[in-house]
């Protein structure tokens, strides 16, 4: 089935510095990917939806200087955490998917900023 | 999107059926209800979906009520690998692009 590889899968990071993380579908092209961030013990909260070739669309309250998202292929979308604080420590997944009702999600990456 | 509600936890014991509840009385016509799940420190996991009819595949059935007002997902035989947070999302089937929505969803927890 389709799959969602998400790099890397924990990452830490001092305060101050940007950290990137990967999302590629493998076996199939994807023009939308959305990112999610998830606190401890809470729900997924949607970050961005990205599309390929254009600007991602950000939700409310949600810092597009500080949250950079790159789609510059149909199976690569790049979430880069600028300036990372420890508020920022969180998980992010992203999701893809294909002409189908059906979202396919990466592993998730653990973010500690310390 | 409609609104969902279920219940914030739920136990099952091993080998049981799992019935995981969800109410979403605003759904309008064209909605689609959807089930995923999350097992701890993992990406959400795609489970089943309907419209109006019940469903079934090789992990779960779907149970939808004539007035589609609610929803019942169905583990036949839980294993403690299914312990995990279910989510519940009712959205427009036809807007295959759109995002989707999560809300607090249902954590099974499957002992012994």
């Amino acid at each position: 089935g389709a799959v969602v590889s998400q790099h890397p899968s924990w990452v830490i990071c001092k305060s101050g510095t940007s950290v990137k993380i990967e999302c590629r579908s493998l076996d199939f092209q994807a023009t939308t990917m959305f990112w999610y961030r998830q606190f401890p013990k809470q729900s997924l909260m949607l970050m961005a939806t990205s599309n390929e070739g254009s600007k991602a669309t950000y939700e409310q309250g949600v810092e597009k200087d500080k949250f950079l998202i790159n789609h510059a292929s149909l199976t690569l979308s790049t979430l880069t955490v600028t300036s990372a604080h420890p508020e920022d420590s969180s998980f992010y997944i992203c999701s893809a998917g294909l002409a189908a009702p059906v979202r396919y999600f990466g592993a998730g990456t653990r973010l500690s900023v310390l | 999107d409609a609104k969902t509600t279920q219940p914030p936890s739920m136990d099952c014991a091993e080998g049981r059926a799992a019935n995981l509840p969800c109410n979403h009385s605003t759904i309008s016509g064209n909605e689609y209800v959807y089930w995923y799940r999350q097992i701890h420190s993992q990406g959400p996991q795609y489970i089943i979906h309907g419209l109006k009819n019940n469903e079934t595949n090789e992990m779960a059935s779907l149970i939808i009520t004539e007035d589609r007002k609610s929803s019942t997902l169905i583990l036949p035989h839980a294993t403690l690998r299914d312990t995990a947070v279910y989510y519940c999302i009712v959205r427009a089937g036809g807007t295959s692009y759109g995002k989707l929505t999560f809300g607090q969803g249902t954590i099974l927890t499957v002992h012994p």
